[in-house]
């Protein structure tokens, strides 16, 4: 069956770093891939969606690379500020269905 | 949170007893959904709704029941049947396309005593 890891419950990084996000994925072969935003107690937020045939994705500070071969994807954010502290997760289209499957979230703390 | 409201954000129940989740939108998506989120575990797929009058079983559907009357309106009903039913709940819409984004409501966080 599917499966999605995303690599670490937490991750702490110091304010103007680069942090970096991983969601990796089994037994399947998505055409696209999404990563979403939450903020504690909030409802998800969507960021970006890659395709498949895209190895890339850009949208201000935000970075998605999407290795098909590796079945991986990395979430970058540049220059971090403490207002990127949030949980970030991925999402795959379930095989079969017209519905998402998502990750548990990564918990992003940039530390000023 | 945009053109979707859920209501209220905090729940309180008794055990044994049901519960609906109010979830309304504006934004004129034909698919609305139902998800369930417990600390350190992804959100689950409770049930969804592709058009008025129809809707399907999600992931975890048992203890659960929904209607979809009107296009604004899917509301969820915690059913006694429900075990562990204290959780966060949020619905969303997806907007028409392949690519299947979803927009989030603000959620309802239900707890049963």
């Amino acid at each position: 069956s599917q499966k999605i890891e995303q690599n670490s419950e937490a991750l702490n990084i110091q304010e103007g770093k680069t942090a970096t996000l991983t969601c990796n994925y089994t037994n399947y072969s998505p055409a696209y891939l999404q990563w979403y935003r939450q903020d504690p107690g909030r409802g998800p937020v969507f960021l970006l969606l890659i395709r498949e045939n895209e190895k890339e994705k850009r949208k201000e500070r935000l970075k998605v690379t999407f290795d098909t071969t590796l079945k991986q994807s990395l979430f970058h954010i540049t220059a971090s500020q403490p207002a990127d502290s949030a949980t970030y997760l991925c999402a795959l289209p379930q095989t079969g269905a017209n519905n998402l499957f998502f990750g548990t979230g990564t918990r992003l703390t940039v530390i000023p | 949170d945009g053109g979707i409201t859920q209501s209220p954000k905090y729940l309180f129940r008794k055990e044994g007893q049901n519960v609906t989740l109010s979830c309304e939108q504006n934004l004129n998506h034909d698919a609305m959904y139902w998800y369930r989120q417990d600390p350190g575990q992804g959100l689950r797929l409770i049930y969804y709704s592709q058009i008025v009058n129809d809707f399907q079983k999600g992931d975890i559907a048992e203890g659960y029941s929904v209607s979809r009357e009107k296009k604004e309106s899917f509301p969820l009903t915690v059913t006694s049947a429900q075990k562990n039913p204290t959780a966060f709940y949020l619905c969303a819409t997806k907007k028409e396309g392949p690519y299947n984004e979803q927009f989030f409501g603000p959620g309802t966080r239900l707890t049963v005593l």
